[in-house]
């Protein structure tokens, strides 16, 4: 059980606009910023989106992040057949003193 | 350019005690955060745990507590985790990755399989 909350699918067809949800709480999400990571088969995660809505260099700009209070979601545009992977959410907690993960959702691109 | 490089896959029984290494490049092991984070087939991401540079300790997510041990090399820019007393259920893929909680986890070691079974 993931103390991040993300729907385990969602999928779209070529050059529609797809969401992720992810949802915390006051100890992790509300208080910290989070991170995305996209994971394609066989590999490791590599991040998508750090600090809320930051796209390390190389990442398209039709990747984007918000959060707001205790929720964050990730925003694909335009998307693309290469789009289809694992999409983790993350964010440090305070409690825990160390990251918590969502459980992932799987994008399929119809 | 940093790099992070593992060890290979490891097969072990109900019991035994395996230890991952992660060898870093392009960057001093001490200076930065090197976290372990595991993942079972078709889960999602599980943190174990890291050295907090800070304090120079390792902190533990509660759940690996007592059964984990995470260490440092400096000399030879390698960090360890050590996981005891295996199960069945810790048969996952363990990855160590570097960050801290601004910028995330930004350079992931390539994994290493670790299966337990009897």
């Amino acid at each position: 059980q993931s103390v991040l909350t993300q729907p385990p699918s969602a999928s779209g067809t070529p050059g529609q606009r797809v969401t992720i949800s992810c949802s915390g709480s006051s100890s992790n999400i509300a208080s910290n910023y989070v991170h995305w990571y996209q994971q394609f088969p066989g590999a490791a995660p590599q991040v998508l989106i750090y600090r809320n809505n930051e796209r390390p260099l190389g990442v398209p700009e039709r990747f984007s992040g918000s959060k707001s209070g205790t929720s964050a979601s990730l925003a694909i545009s335009g998307l693309r057949s290469e789009d289809e992977a694992d999409y983790h959410c993350a964010a440090w907690d305070d409690g825990l003193n160390g990251p918590v993960f969502g459980g992932g959702t799987k994008l399929t691109v119809l | 350019q940093v790099q992070l490089v593992q060890s290979g896959p490891e097969a072990k029984k109900p019991g035994a005690s395996v230890r991952v290494s992660c060898k870093a490049s392009g960057y001093t092991v001490s200076k930065y955060h090197i976290h372990w984070v595991r993942q079972a087939a078709g889960q999602g991401l599980e943190w174990v745990g890291w050295m907090n540079p800070n304090s120079g300790n390792p902190d533990y997510a509660p759940k690996f507590q007592g059964r984990v041990t995470i260490t440092t090399n400096t000399s030879i820019t390698t960090g360890y985790m050590e996981l005891r007393s295996l199960t069945s259920e810790d048969t996952a893929v363990y990855y160590c990755a570097s960050g801290d909680s601004s910028s995330g986890f930004d350079h992931w070691g390539q994994g290493t399989l670790v299966t337990v079974s009897s």
